[in-house]
This record gives C-alpha cells, sequence and structure tokens, in this order.
C-alpha cells in the first residue's frame, strides 16, 4: 500500500518568510510524528499526534513551528518567520499506535528546508 | 530521562567483513529497541526491532541486534557487509512509559570494495 508522503520535497525560501510542510500519513495510522534532521544530527523530536487527542508540542524549538493535524489524516507543519537555523530536513512518521507500546513508525521521504 | 548513544559516527570496513554498529541506551523502565537505516537520498526504513520476547532479533538484509539488559546494549551486526549496506543507521528507544521514540545521532556505515 502507500507509504508516508511528504510535500514539497524541497522547499527553498528566504530568511523571515513562512513555510508550510505537508506529510500524508499511511492510511489508518492514529500517531503522527514531525522530526528535524539536521546535518550530521540524529532527528530531533519536533511534535506528535494521536487521534483525537491534544498534541504533544514538547519538541517544538520555538512559537515560530505550529502544527496541525485535519480530520485525523494530513498534517501541516508551519514554519513562520523563518531563520537560518531551520533549514534541516524535516521528517513526518506514522505508526498504527505510540511509542508506548512499542509500534514501529514508518518515516516519509522528507522535505528539504532551505532558508537563504 | 531516556538517551541513545551511538558510538562511532563513522564506521568503515571492507566488503566481506563482519559489520558492528554499536548502540547503548539508558532507560529505567524495560525499553522498545529499533534500528533504522538511511539509504543516500532515501527515507528511513525498519531495520528491526525489539519489543518482548527473544532477545537477538533478526531483521532486514541479513542484520540482527541482541538486547543486553545487563548492559543496556542493542548492538546492530551483519557476518559480511556488502556494498549496498552502504547508509546512515539509526538506533532508536521507546518505552512503555511514554510516547516518544528517541534517536541515537546516527552511524553512517562505509564498505570498501
Amino acid at each position: 500500500g502507500a507509504g508516508v508522503s511528504q510535500s514539497p520535497s524541497n522547499k527553498v525560501t528566504e530568511k523571515g518568510k513562512d513555510v508550510e510542510l505537508r506529510c500524508d500519513p499511511i492510511s489508518g495510522h492514529t500517531a503522527l510524528y514531525w522530526y528535524r534532521q539536521s546535518l550530521g544530527q540524529g532527528l530531533e523530536f519536533l511534535i506528535y499526534f494521536q487521534g483525537n487527542s491534544a498534541p504533544d508540542k514538547s519538541g517544538l524549538p520555538s512559537d515560530r513551528f505550529s502544527a496541525e493535524r485535519t480530520g485525523g489524516s494530513v498534517s501541516t507543519l508551519t514554519i513562520q518567520r523563518t531563520q537560518q537555523e531551520d533549514s534541516a530536513v524535516y521528517l513526518c512518521a506514522s505508526s498504527v499506535g505510540l511509542a508506548g507500546v512499542g509500534d514501529t513508525q514508518y518515516f516519509g521521504p522528507g522535505t528539504r528546508l532551505t532558508v537563504l | 530521562a531516556q538517551s541513545v548513544t551511538q558510538l562511532g559516527s563513522h564506521v568503515s570496513v571492507s566488503e566481506g567483513a563482519l559489520v558492528l554498529l554499536r548502540c547503548n541506551y539508558s532507560s529505567s523502565v524495560p525499553p522498545y529497541l529499533f534500528w533504522y537505516v538511511q539509504y543516500p537520498n532515501q527515507g528511513l526504513q525498519l531495520l528491526l526491532k525489539y519489543t518482548t520476547g527473544a532477545t537477538l532479533v533478526k531483521g532486514i538484509n541479513g542484520f540482527e541486534a541482541e538486547f543486553k539488559k545487563s548492559e543496556t546494549s542493542f548492538h546492530l551486526t551483519k557476518p559480511s557487509a556488502h556494498m549496498s549496506d552502504a547508509a546512515e543507521y539509526f538506533c532508536a528507544v521507546s518505552e512503555n512509559t511514554g510516547n516518544q521514540f528517541y534517536f541515537g545521532t546516527g552511524t553512517s556505515l562505509t564498505v570498501i570494495p
């Protein structure tokens, strides 16, 4: 079946502009995670959604970052007033359930964001 | 707090040689353990995972890992490296008291012909 998809695959923007990154999870997966992968770094947790519960936003680095998940499916990560340090690959992952039950995460190909 | 340490950000092995990628974790409760692989210009994909039961776990492409509670380790091995194994490998941990995954910083594997 279809995997996790993300769009755009690449995004180049100017400092100070807003960007929106989209994630389509696997159908039926209730959990959705966003991560940031900077060059030479591991995956930095940003936010997760589980069903209709309030999202865990504890990983968002600043109030310029926000995310929503509409209808329990598609998610959008928004970065306002982008800064050069926001340049990274943004990864989305979905799973049937949450990490607490050992479910496997399935990752999308990522969006490479470059802030000039 | 949960943490994952991958010793060696870069590992080089000769084709046909043993692959050993190290992962140590800290957890106050029984962990769930994962290895993911990221091939060049591709997304992360699951290699193998440990949740419960047998501590030696076999994954795709001939990889396996063993959960050693006493050593808090989950090292990844493959008896004979292939050129196609060149990739970035990430160890990850979750636990049944939380809802997050914690990833190591990754190990880049180079296979020398």
